[in-house]
């Protein structure tokens, strides 16, 4: 079965520092991969996602996730994170053994301070 | 995207009783999902709702606690019956975009649900 794991629990960066958020899945075959969002009080919605090409994908508001097949990644990177970008974010993945069946990751709660 | 809409936004409810969640959308669409965020945990997936077919249940959860209804392409209704507490949670909905062959879902605003 597949499975994503998000190492990081709990983020606290400053303003104007860089982020990077590690997410690693477990199965092996064709994998659709995906960041969500959720801002304090709102919905969740798509940050990125990741189907094939190009595995640098780039997402609104200056995100970006680089899918290595080798390491089973999908980390999630800003260069410089604002105080606007405090949320809980949350890496999913479907895979092609795993039919429409979304998984995702524990989620990563990020504290951007002023 | 689609937009969705789901009702009631939050309710509190006695344990024995039942609620039903409505989860609508502007779109016609053929694949919904039911999804469970409980505090502090991710979500997991309930059960996918088609239109015109029994709804598929996930590992550990039944059609007796969690029944499903899908009378058409944009609407579906979740209902949690005979709750106790540990059912207090947010319910989400989701639908599936297919556009461009690209499977992508997206997520309405969510039922948050205390059971005292």
């Amino acid at each position: 079965a597949q499975s994503v794991s998000q190492h990081n629990h709990h983020v606290i960066l400053s303003e104007a520092a860089s982020l990077e958020l590690g997410c690693n899945y477990s199965y092996g075959g064709t994998v659709n991969l995906f960041w969500y969002v959720q801002y304090p009080g709102q919905h969740l919605q798509l940050l990125l996602k990741y189907f094939s090409g190009d595995p640098l994908v780039k997402g609104i508001k200056g995100f970006e996730a680089e899918f290595i097949k080798s390491k089973f990644s999908f980390n999630l990177r800003k260069p410089s994170v604002q105080w606007s970008d405090t949320a809980e974010y949350f890496c999913a993945v479907t895979s092609s053994g795993g039919g429409n069946k979304l998984t995702f990751g524990t989620g990563t709660q990020l504290k951007v301070e002023l | 995207s689609a937009v969705i809409s789901q009702k009631p936004s939050r309710d509190i409810c006695q344990r024995g009783t039942s609620l039903t969640i409505q989860c609508q959308v502007d779109s016609q669409v053929t694949m919904m999902f039911w999804y469970r965020q409980q505090p502090g945990q991710s979500l997991t997936l309930i059960a996918t709702a088609n239109q015109g077919s029994e709804a598929t249940y996930e590992s550990g959860f039944v059609i007796d606690k969690f029944p499903i209804s899908r009378p058409n392409l944009t609407f579906s209704t979740l209902t949690v019956s005979n709750m106790s507490p540990e059912d207090s949670s947010i319910y989400l909905c989701s639908v599936e975009d297919r556009r461009q062959g690209i499977k992508t879902q997206y997520f309405g605003p969510g039922t948050r649900l205390l059971v005292l």
